[in-house]
């Protein structure tokens, strides 16, 4: 595609349930990354896909959190038992290579946890 | 890990001043970018600046790799340049992640 999209734009959950959000690359891009930003916050990286390497899970916060990438294309992150301090918008951006590549990033999913 | 530190946090200006965003770095980068994140949260690239000068219309970024900083300037502001400029890093070695600061937030006044 022509850009980094993401599904859905905003979320509305309940506490305790799951959710899954979706990144769609831009089409050829190695590297994928995550991204959450609480309101008024700086961008705080959760994980990180490059090509076919194990991913780097350094920073997700708690072992509710998970991610997967099929090969070089779609990711999903998912939220189980989603908690109130999980609202945030979770970005997804993509580069054409893990080093040295420029980010691209997509519009975010608002995820609201009542 | 790497530290991204921005100053100064916020800014507030009249349109038409210039301005200098900073952004220091604790260890050797590959890669330095600079950010503008829209009031609507949309993020776009400006500058992809591990080292040097580039310059973009009334924008300008320089990276002093060996001093580890980064200035971006803003000349000529405009009340659509207001909004959050995220730097972002990513370290010497293989496939490290790419680390942001807590960026600075820009206000312009009309």
């Amino acid at each position: 595609g022509a850009g980094v999209s993401q599904s859905p734009s905003n979320k509305v959950t309940e506490k305790g349930k799951d959710v899954e959000l979706r990144c769609d690359p831009i089409s050829g891009h190695t590297a994928l990354y995550w991204y959450r930003q609480r309101l008024g916050q700086g961008l705080e990286f959760l994980i990180y896909f490059q090509g076919n390497s194990a991913p780097d899970k350094s920073g997700l916060p708690s072992d509710r959190f998970s991610a997967e990438r099929t090969g070089e294309s779609v990711s999903t992150l998912t939220i189980q038992r989603t908690q109130q301090e999980d609202s945030a918008v979770y970005l997804c951006a993509s580069s054409p290579s893990g080093l040295l590549g420029k980010l691209f990033f997509g519009s975010g999913t608002q995820l609201s946890v009542l | 890990g790497i530290q991204v530190e921005q100053s100064p946090p916020d800014l507030i200006l009249q349109e038409g001043a210039n301005s200098t965003l900073r952004c220091n770095f604790s260890d050797s980068v590959n890669n330095l970018q600079w950010f503008h994140q829209n009031p609507w949260g949309q993020l776009i690239n400006l500058f992809y600046i591990p080292s040097g000068t580039k310059q973009n219309g009334r924008l300008s970024a320089t990276t002093v790799a060996t001093e580890r900083y980064s200035l971006l300037y803003i000349s000529s502001s405009q009340t659509t340049d207001s909004g959050v400029y995220f730097c972002a890093v990513e370290r010497k070695l293989r496939d490290d992640k790419i680390i942001f600061g807590k960026g600075t937030r820009l206000h312009i006044l009309p």
